[in-house]
C-alpha cells in the first residue's frame, strides 16, 4: 500500500516570501502520478500541481513549482511570491498509473498561513 | 461549464438514520470518485466508478456504506443505521481520463447526533 507523508502541520510565512512544503511517500511502483491540492477554507479541493514520476522535468505553474526527486521519493512545493490568497490546507497525493486504480492517496495536510 | 456540485451542503441526523447524500460530476466524465475526510482520518478514499466497469468499492468502510451511479452521471452514496463515527465531509470528484486532475465538489458536511 501507497503512503505519503507530510510533516509539517503547520507553516506560517510573510506575504512575499517562498515557502517550501515537504512531501515523501512510500511506493513500490515505478509509474505514478503525483499532486498538491489546496484546499481554503471554503472547503474546495483545489488541483495546484501535477507531476508524471516518468518526467524528470519539475512541474511548474506560475508561481507554484515542485521539487521531484524519484530516488529519494520526496515531492516538495515551492510557493514563490506568496499572497493572502495562498492561505490553506495543503494536500500531497499519490496515484498509481494504473487503469482502474485512480484513487488519489493523501497526506494528512499541511496547514499554510500567509501573514500580511 | 458547471464544476461538480453536491447535495445538500450539511446534513444534521439522528442516530440510527438513513441519509443520501448527491453528486453531480462534470458532464462528460466517466471517472466518479468518493472521499471522506475526518478530523481523525484524514482524507481517504471510498468508492470508485469508471464508466461501466465495475466500481471499486475497496475503501467503504462496512456494509452500512453504499454508493450508486445512475445512468454514468449522478452518483448517491448512502449510508444505513449512521452512527457519530460518520461525521465527516464526503467529497465528491469526477475526472475525464486516466491519470488526469480530479474535479472536486465542495462537500456535504455530515453532522451525526
Amino acid at each position: 500500500a501507497q503512503t505519503v507523508t507530510q510533516s509539517q502541520p503547520e507553516m506560517s510565512v510573510q506575504e512575499a516570501e517562498t515557502v517550501t512544503l515537504s512531501c515523501t511517500y512510500d511506493t513500490s511502483e515505478n509509474n505514478y502520478y503525483l499532486f498538491w491540492y489546496k484546499q481554503p477554507p471554503s472547503r474546495q479541493m483545489i488541483l495546484v500541481i501535477r507531476q508524471e514520476a516518468y518526467k524528470q522535468q519539475n512541474a511548474t505553474e506560475n508561481r507554484f513549482s515542485v521539487n521531484f526527486q524519484k530516488a529519494a521519493k520526496s515531492f516538495s512545493l515551492k510557493i514563490s511570491d506568496s499572497q493572502l490568497g495562498d492561505t490553506a490546507m495543503y494536500f500531497c497525493a499519490f496515484m498509481k498509473h494504473l487503469i482502474g486504480n485512480e484513487k488519489l492517496t493523501f497526506g494528512t495536510g499541511t496547514r499554510l498561513t500567509i501573514i500580511p | 461549464g458547471a464544476g461538480v456540485s453536491q447535495s445538500p451542503s450539511n446534513k444534521v441526523t439522528e442516530k440510527g438514520k438513513d441519509v443520501e447524500l448527491r453528486c453531480d460530476p462534470i458532464s462528460g466524465h466517466t471517472a466518479l470518485y468518493w472521499y471522506r475526510q475526518s478530523l481523525g482520518q484524514g482524507l481517504e478514499f471510498l468508492i470508485y466508478f469508471q464508466g461501466n466497469s465495475a466500481p471499486d468499492k475497496s475503501g467503504l468502510p462496512s456494509d452500512r456504506f453504499s454508493a450508486e451511479r445512475t445512468g454514468g452521471s449522478v452518483s448517491t452514496l448512502t449510508i444505513q443505521r449512521t452512527q457519530q463515527e460518520d461525521s465527516a465531509v464526503y467529497l465528491c470528484a469526477s475526472s475525464y481520463r486516466q491519470g488526469g486532475e480530479q474535479y472536486f465538489g465542495p462537500g456535504t458536511r455530515l453532522t451525526v447526533t
